[in-house]
Order: structure tokens, then sequence, then C-alpha cells
């Protein structure tokens, strides 16, 4: 059974700028969800997606948009960088059943100077 | 809506000594259980859930929680911690309705620093 990958780790990218992060979800899993994580501080609900809709929004403005592919796969985007930008983005998997935790990846760190 | 409230923003500890890490929530509405870890510059591991049924719910690494449903609680412990338990602790609530998507709502964590 795989884990939850994402890519890349690291990237460095400057205020303006556009990025796309990727998100491969763990094999049977139907539902991604990503998470913003600020430094010294809990993860941030951004969306989830199942079966390729967008079926929650946390507190996120439309900067952020997202995709889900038919093998599940996951993208975030985030267009005009701010510095607060700048933090870990984790994307977990889930089944979309409940009550069976979410897997996460190892996140992304992006750096907005 | 849910909310979670961990007391405690870091808990030092000495290692072999017993801890508790608290957590209580908020809901109108029944709901799941999770404990997370996240060790240094790595994404989240889930220690251990409660679902229904028994209250006390073990995990991995010798960790469990006890759900307090009149204190609205599910404090994490783990009776002698070593070392490699040094993390940051978080835990989340989820509605059991289908509705919900059964998004999780976090606290803010706790990290936990085993002194030698």
């Amino acid at each position: 059974e795989t884990g939850v990958t994402q890519s890349p780790t690291h990237l460095i990218k400057t205020r303006g700028q556009q990025v796309t992060l990727r998100c491969s979800s763990q094999s049977g899993h139907n539902t991604v969800s990503w998470y913003q994580q600020a430094l010294g501080q809990g993860p941030q609900f951004i969306f989830q997606y199942y079966r390729e809709e967008e079926n929650g929004r946390g507190n996120f403005p439309p900067r952020f948009s997202g995709l889900q592919f038919p093998n599940y796969s996951s993208e975030l985007n985030v267009n005009a960088l701010e510095l607060d930008d700048s933090a870990l983005y984790l994307c977990a998997s889930s089944l979309a059943t409940g009550g069976n935790g979410y897997t996460f990846g190892s996140g992304t760190r992006l750096t907005v100077v | 809506a849910q909310s979670v409230t961990q007391l405690d923003s870091q808990v030092p500890v000495f290692e072999e000594a017993p801890v508790e890490l608290r957590c209580n929530y908020s809901s109108s509405v029944s709901v799941y259980l999770f404990w997370y870890v996240q060790y240094p510059n790595q994404g989240l591991q889930l220690l251990l859930k409660y679902l229904s049924g028994s209250t006390l719910v073990k995990g991995i690494n010798g960790f469990e929680a006890e759900f307090n449903k009149s204190q609205t609680s599910f404090h994490l412990r783990k009776p002698s911690v070593h070392i490699s338990d040094t993390a940051e602790y978080f835990c989340a609530v989820s509605s059991t309705s289908m509705d919900s998507n059964y998004q999780l709502i976090w606290g803010a964590g706790t990290k936990l620093i085993i002194k030698p």
C-alpha cells in the first residue's frame, strides 16, 4: 500500500508568481484535502476534493484553487503569491466514508520572497 | 460547528516519566476524535482515533486516549515517554455526519519536550 506523495518537497518563489503543488493519494482513497500549516501553528483547511469535485472549502481566497484527477491525484494552485503564503502545504487522502482518518504526505515547504 | 482546544502549548517531561496531553472539544453533534503526531520537518501521522464503542483507545507507539463525553475531552496519555516521542501532537475532530464531508477541525498543537 503506497502512502501519500507530494512534490516538490521544497520550493522558493517570488511574490506575485504562481505555484502548482502536486499530490498522489494513497491507493484506494478517493478524497483529497489540502492544508496550510504556517510555522508554529496547526493545519488550516484549504479545500477538499471528492471524485474530482470540490466539496468543502476553508477560509482561503479564490487565488487558491485546486484540481482532482480521475486517478484521485490532486493539484493545489496558488496565484499572485504573497509573503504570508510561506508555509508547509500538506495533502491528505482518505476514503469518503468518515472515521478512517486521513493519511498525510510529508508536505511541500513553500517560501515566498 | 466544532472547535478543539489543546490546553498546553508545550509540555516538558523527563524521559521514562508518564505524560498526559489535554484536548477538549466543543460540538453540537456527535464526533469522531483523532490524535496526530508531527515529527520535525515531516507530515502528520495518525496516532489513534475514537469512532464509537470502548472509550479507551489504544494507538501506536504505546499511546492511548480516553474519550469522556460528559467532559467533552479526549486526553492523550503514555505511561513512559522516550526521547523519540519528541514531536508536536495535534488533536482533531470531525462530525459523524456525511453532510460535513468529515472535515477535520484541529487544535493548535502541543509540543512534547522530553528532558534527558
